[in-house]
């Protein structure tokens, strides 16, 4: 089955540690995307890849860093440096060459205390 | 710099009633996406609207596409409970890329 995989789903971490989320897919797409969602609210851009080794902050990517080595991996990093990492993170690929539409990960839930 | 609006942000409706959220964007586009959200789960595809006058129907639930008003409805008929979750409009702006740029949802509550 070809899908979008993200892991782990839930993670707790101590305030002042670096954490790393998984996202992994087996779509053949182009391009992957991280976003960011805190309770009620939409979904805010981290940075996004559109090719191996290339990739673009988004809206909010100060405190979060990513690497793009394979087409199938996009990991996401949180930082120390990020105030508030508490949310809902949302990873997502597309095959650019068509069009947009994007397809979604299961999510990962982190919790920083 | 595109910005997407929806409205409205939180709708409760009776089931069997019909209604229509609205989404709104700023720049030039003909590339429109609709998803869904469920409480605690992520996005799923509803709909994809490509052209000026585009619609697309998926049970209770039709999309379209005006590009020359900058905006797409979501039109829900004869509302059942399973249409409860939040929606999310996205549009690719001609020059963003493949960026997508969310509205900040509609939470849809349907009452028995």
């Amino acid at each position: 089955d070809g899908g979008i995989t993200q892991s782990p789903k839930y993670l707790f971490r101590k305030e002042g540690q670096n954490v790393t989320l998984s996202c992994e897919q087996n779509l053949n797409h182009d391009a992957m995307y991280w976003y960011r969602q805190d309770p009620g609210q939409g979904l805010r851009l981290i940075y996004y890849s559109q090719i191996v080794n290339d990739f673009q902050k988004g809206d909010i990517a100060e405190g979060y860093s990513v690497s793009r080595e394979k087409k199938e991996s996009f990991p996401l990093t949180v930082t120390s440096a990020q105030k508030n990492p508490t949310a809902f993170y949302l990873c997502a690929s597309s095959l650019v060459l068509l069009y947009g539409e994007q397809y979604f990960g299961p999510g990962t839930r982190l919790t920083v205390t | 710099e595109l910005k997407v609006e929806q409205n409205p942000l939180f709708l409760s409706m009776q089931e069997g009633k019909n209604y229509t959220i609205y989404c709104n964007y700023s720049t030039t586009s003909d590339r429109l996406y609709w998803y869904r959200q469920d409480p605690g789960k992520s996005l799923e595809s509803l709909f994809v609207l490509l052209s000026n006058g585009a619609v697309k129907q998926e049970g209770r639930l039709m999309a379209s596409l005006d590009t020359k008003a900058r905006l797409s409805t979501l039109h829900i008929t004869a509302a059942v409970h399973d249409l409860s979750a939040t929606y999310f409009c996205a549009v690719e702006g001609e020059t963003s890329g493949s960026r997508l740029t969310f509205g900040e949802g509609t939470q849809l509550t349907v009452n028995p």
